[in-house]
């Protein structure tokens, strides 16, 4: 069975610009969530999708936003990149919401704005 | 915010040897707890969790110890093998987010 899969794999953008990476979670699978690692850094919560709903919001700007669609597969958007978003993106599917589960990450994302 | 920490930012420990990392948490609220490892390149990846009602959980040459009286976790990897060098971070669950903390490297010596 595929595991989550994450596109693309590497990214270069320029300050004020804007990205999407996309995500396809687990067959089943129906919660998806986004986390940023910053070099060094544990990862961060971004969002968390169940259902095509939000679910749970890290504390991160308005330029952060995503959406979840209904084959469960989801997309981050980030507008107005700043240098400071550079970093490898995150996504992990679990099967259902809630505090007890268990997620599982996908290969990631690396963003690096010049 | 949530305050996830680990007390050591690196540990080399003699193949055969037993690991014990160590975290921090600060949330007494929070009631579920995971360990993941994370190697170069890739996602992190789950390797067990503990809920707050259990002090004590093992799996395949891993335990996780709870201490919520001090709001510590622990993981402890027995007979540390090669492929066990890689960054591990723990996480603590409150509500619908996760919080993890700085990670500590571990580096198996052969």
């Amino acid at each position: 069975d595929a595991g989550v899969t994450q596109s693309p794999t590497h990214l270069i953008k320029t300050r004020g610009q804007h990205v999407t990476l996309r995500c396809s979670p687990i067959s089943g699978h129906k919660s998806v969530s986004w986390y940023q690692q910053v070099l060094g850094q544990g990862p961060q919560f971004i969002f968390q999708y169940y259902e095509k709903e939000e679910r749970g919001r890290g504390n991160f700007p308005d330029r952060f936003s995503a959406r979840q669609f209904p084959n469960y597969s989801s997309e981050l958007n980030v507008n107005a990149l700043l240098l400071g978003d550079s970093a490898l993106y995150l996504c992990a599917s679990s099967l259902v919401v809630g505090r007890t589960y268990e997620q599982y990450f996908g290969p990631g994302t690396r963003l690096t704005v010049t | 915010g949530e305050s996830v920490g680990l007390h050591l930012p690196t540990l080399s420990v003699q193949e055969g040897d037993n690991s014990i990392i160590n975290c921090a948490y600060s949330n007494s609220a929070s009631d579920y707890f995971i360990w993941y490892k994370q190697e170069s390149g890739k996602g992190p990846q789950f390797i067990i969790d503990i809920r707050s009602n259990m002090d004590k959980r093992q799996g395949q040459r891993v335990t996780v110890l709870l201490n919520k009286t001090v709001k510590h976790l622990s993981l402890q990897i027995a007979a540390t093998q090669p492929g066990d060098s890689a960054v591990y971070f723990c996480a603590e669950a409150t509500g619908n987010q996760f919080y993890f903390g700085t990670g500590t490297s571990l580096t198996v010596i052969p």
